[in-house]
């Protein structure tokens, strides 16, 4: 079955530093790929998505490129802020079965920024 | 924007008894919609799929009779944890999808604590 394989830190990082947070799936078919961010308290927030090989999701200053040779899409950002400490996933969706498709979730990456 | 809802956001119940977990869909209709548990220091894992008007879809090893999903309405799914155990404590999140889009958006969460 699908499954995604992320670091599971947790990643302490020093404010401005840069950050990358790996993530490599296995998926029988053309999954879409995701990172989704879990703040202290707060249920999870889409940060960005890419839906096939060679897209570059991006947002809030985070990217990430879905490489389908490796098969991997990591989590980058040149430099990280306070505000950015938090719970991400990486997660997949197999893309079958109409609307009715399923995410598949990575173990989360605790980050944590320091002043 | 597509906003979900939770209520309650924290419950503690006694042993034995029953709970129920409403997630709405606040500014959008949903055609499908996810119940998740999070556990601590773990991923995200489904539990079931509902889609309005039809009975849920459980992941292999949830226990139907236990948590009892309804999806009455295109903005409203309940979970109810019924007999609820200590060992049913956890974090209990909700996402939704709205008709189309392949995309989930998150609920807050709901902390069931069990005594």
């Amino acid at each position: 079955g699908d499954s995604v394989t992320q670091m599971e830190g947790p990643v302490t990082l020093s404010e401005e530093a840069f950050l990358t947070i790996n993530c490599t799936y296995t998926a029988t078919g053309y999954p879409s790929l995701f990172w989704y961010v879990q703040y202290p308290g707060e249920g999870l927030q889409l940060l960005l998505k890419a839906t096939k090989a060679d897209d570059k999701g991006s947002n809030k200053g985070f990217e990430a490129t879905y490489r389908k040779e490796t098969t991997s899409f990591h989590l980058e950002k040149g430099s990280v802020q306070v505000s950015d400490s938090a719970v991400y996933f990486c997660a997949l969706s197999d893309g079958s079965g109409g609307s009715n498709y399923k995410l598949t979730f990575g173990k989360g990456t605790l980050l944590t920024v320091n002043p | 924007g597509a906003v979900v809802s939770q209520h309650p956001s924290r419950v503690i119940c006694k042993s034995g008894t029953s709970v129920k977990i409403e997630c709405r869909s606040l500014d959008f209709q949903a055609t499908t919609m996810f119940w998740y548990r999070q556990f601590p220091k773990k991923s995200l894992m489904l539990m079931a799929t509902s889609n309005e008007g039809s009975k849920a879809t459980y992941e292999q090893g949830v226990e139907k009779d236990k948590f009892l999903i309804n999806h009455a309405s295109l903005t409203l799914s309940t979970l109810t944890v019924t007999s609820a155990h200590p060992e049913d404590s956890s974090f209990y999140i909700c996402s939704a999808e709205r008709g189309g889009e392949y995309e989930q958006y998150f609920g807050p969460g709901t902390r069931l604590t069990v005594t």
